[in-house]
């Protein structure tokens, strides 16, 4: 079994819709992290978590909003989509003692119609 | 924080040495720089991470000059499986906020 994963895989939804992703993994982490990766611009940082009291927002983190249920789990929430969030989205966990081995899940691919 | 910039693409044949640098001029004293490999459709997966001068491991080597202003991610002998997406990342802290910055990617095209 996959240690990140992430659900759901493919999302497609009309503009206003309320969107959860969600985010699991075995590995133990304490620090998650949410990217969405536009073609051509690499990967850009929504919000990131180093334990369940700790939500940070990154660089991009407006119009979005995430919930660390447990140690395992990292939901990020579209609150109320728009087109421009069309990207692929990718959640990561890394270890506190190699500060930046992130190890990402498979991602899913989101389009707002 | 330290802007990462990185060609768009190159090519090169199997069996070649392949290197990929990646500049950041305003990186900061406490910054690492770690490269990630990303195939279509996967999330991007670690390579390699350093702070200063050489590293090695079993698939790269990673050269950082003294100013630490560039990186050089290295790959030996190349194979077709090698063709993907290269990232650069640095990684830091600014007034006690937590950063990361990525490169936009390098597009890698191993050829026979």
């Amino acid at each position: 079994d996959a240690d990140v994963t992430q659900t759901p895989r493919n999302r497609i939804t009309k503009t206003g819709k309320r969107i959860m992703l969600e985010c699991s993994q075995t590995k133990g982490h304490d620090r998650m992290y949410w990217y969405r990766q536009d073609p051509g611009l690499g990967l850009r940082l929504i919000y990131y978590s180093f334990d369940v009291k700790d939500i940070n927002k990154g660089e991009i983190s407006d119009g979005y909003s995430v919930s660390r249920q447990a140690q395992a789990k990292f939901s990020l929430s579209l609150e109320s989509a728009i087109p421009n969030q069309t990207a692929l989205y990718f959640c990561a966990t890394a270890t506190g003692v190699l500060y930046n081995e992130q190890f990402f899940g498979p991602g899913t691919r989101l389009t707002v119609l | 924080l330290a802007k990462t910039t990185q060609p768009i693409s190159m090519d090169s044949y199997e069996g070649q040495e392949v290197n990929i640098t990646c500049s950041h001029n305003n990186i900061a004293t406490n910054d690492y720089i770690t490269w990630y490999q990303q195939f279509p459709s996967q999330g991007p997966r670690f390579i390699i991470q350093g702070y200063k001068t050489k590293v090695t491991n079993e698939v790269a080597s990673l050269f950082i000059p003294a100013d630490r202003k560039s990186s050089t991610l290295s790959l030996p002998r190349v194979s077709l499986s090698d063709t993907a997406v290269y990232y650069c990342l640095v990684v830091g802290t600014r007034d006690s906020n937590y950063q990361l910055i990525w490169g936009a990617g390098t597009k890698l095209i191993i050829k026979p």
